[in-house]
């Protein structure tokens, strides 16, 4: 059945550092991916998106590309901030149907 | 900027007591979900709402769950019998459409703990 599995947590990492947080997923058909953001206290937010092969999703610096080949879409950032803490979601959208499939989830934590 | 509010944010009950988790969705959305995510494990989807009745279900949404949305404003979930099993965090989520690559809006979630 669908799937997305990521990363395990928590990852540790100093400011200014390079972020890679592993997905991979299985569905049916040609979904669309996405990532969300869990700041503390609040909701998840989108981060980014991709909807087709090869497409780039990108937001504050933070870039993800929908690898079909691979099924993965894993995120990337340059250099990390102490404001990126947060817990990150892997998601994909099904076809023909309203749910998202989601990943565990992965706790990110920046030091100064 | 429009967000989805969900009270409370943590609720503590014991089992086999009803508990109703309350969400107000963004206020020209359509669609309505609820997911849950037990500690630990990847959030799951429970149900969809659309234009006021169930358009789609998971296999955990049995019989002692049910959704409602009571007014134009409001969106809930009844667990009628709580069970140890139900500890989980429950999302709430609207969107304002549906389909591909559509996106869906989290509320920030409500801890359920049974005791």
């Amino acid at each position: 059945g669908d799937s997305v599995t990521q990363m395990e947590g928590p990852v540790t990492l100093s400011e200014e550092a390079f972020l890679t947080i592993n997905c991979t997923y299985t569905a049916t058909g040609y979904p669309s991916l996405f990532w969300y953001v869990q700041y503390p206290g609040e909701g998840l937010q989108l981060l980014l998106k991709a909807t087709k092969a090869d497409d780039k999703g990108s937001n504050k610096g933070f870039e993800a590309t929908y690898r079909k080949e691979t099924t993965s879409f894993h995120l990337e950032k340059g250099s990390v901030q102490v404001s990126d803490s947060a817990v990150y979601f892997c998601a994909h959208d099904t076809s023909g149907t309203y749910k998202y499939i989601f990943g565990t989830g992965t706790r990110l934590k920046v030091l100064a | 900027e429009p967000e989805v509010t969900q009270t409370p944010s943590h609720q503590v009950t014991q089992m086999g007591q009803e508990v109703i988790l309350r969400c107000v969705p963004i206020s020209n959305h359509l669609y309505f979900y609820w997911y849950r995510q037990i500690l630990g494990q990847k959030v799951e989807f429970l149900v969809s709402f659309y234009n006021n009745e169930i358009s789609e279900k998971s296999e955990i949404f049995d019989d002692q769950f049910s959704v409602e949305r009571p007014d134009g404003s409001n969106f809930t979930l009844k667990i009628r019998s709580t069970k140890l099993e139900d500890s989980a965090m429950y999302f709430c989520a609207s969107s304002e459409t549906s389909g591909r690559g559509n996106e869906q809006f989290f509320g920030p979630g409500t801890r359920l703990t049974v005791l």
